[in-house]
């Protein structure tokens, strides 16, 4: 069965602090496809990075970075010299489109970035 | 494109009265998702469509629920009657394809049964 678990709920760190968000994936097939949205406190689901299965490269867009580890089923983010405005909560997503065509969500880890 | 439009941002309705949320999606994009949030619960995705047809409704939580998709631009999710543990966030999401692309989410529908 597919499933997303995001063990943090809540995160709390100090502006300008590096901060990571886990993300461990459950899955049966070979061919699926990893994504990370965030929503700010105005409730849009905003779209951050999809990554598939055979891409295993870690990712850099500014402050933001993504680790894939096929070996643990983990693609958990990293921001880098926090920032206020990055205060929000952060799904990890999953779907397998050979299987169906589904979108999982996991439950959210909102982070808080103190000032 | 204007991205995917759901209305009404909010909606406040009394306990076994109908509800009907809207959604177009991005022009173009095969797929169409209903989703809702609660703290509880987190994002449960409820039904999706392919090309207008409902593929998978197993997360529709009751009879109450229906989705319709008539055509390519246009969804709705009708709660009839509605109940106080309906009241969430629902959002709309579409996608292109299953291959290689993202789904694209609404504003969302906050809905408040009292």
């Amino acid at each position: 069965a597919q499933k997303v678990t995001q063990a943090q709920t809540e995160i709390s760190v100090v502006e300008k602090e590096d901060v990571t968000l886990d993300c461990v994936y459950e899955t049966r097939d070979t061919t699926y496809y990893l994504f990370w949205y965030k929503q700010p406190p105005s409730g849009e689901l905003v779209f951050l990075i999809r990554r598939n299965s055979f891409d295993e490269q870690n990712e850099i867009s500014g402050r933001y970075s993504w680790n894939f580890q096929k070996s643990t089923s983990s693609f958990n983010f990293t921001i880098t010299a926090s920032q206020v405005v990055d205060s929000a909560v952060y799904f990890c997503a999953l779907s397998d489109p050979l299987r169906d065509d589904k979108i999982i969500f996991g439950k959210g880890t909102r982070l808080h970035i103190l000032p | 494109d204007a991205g995917v439009i759901q209305s009404p941002r909010h909606e406040v309705t009394e306990m076994g009265q109908e509800v009907t949320l809207r959604c177009k999606p991005i022009s173009g994009h095969d797929y169409l998702f209903w989703y809702r949030q609660t703290m509880m619960r987190g994002l449960e995705l409820l039904i999706y469509f392919n090309n207008n047809v409902p593929i998978d409704d197993s997360g529709m939580p009751e009879d109450r629920f229906s989705a319709k998709m008539p055509n390519a631009s246009f969804s709705t999710l009708k709660i009839q009657p509605s109940e106080p543990r309906d009241s969430a966030v629902y959002f709309c999401a579409s996608m292109g394809t299953a291959l290689n692309t993202e789904a694209f989410f609404g504003q969302g529908t906050r809905l408040t049964v009292v």
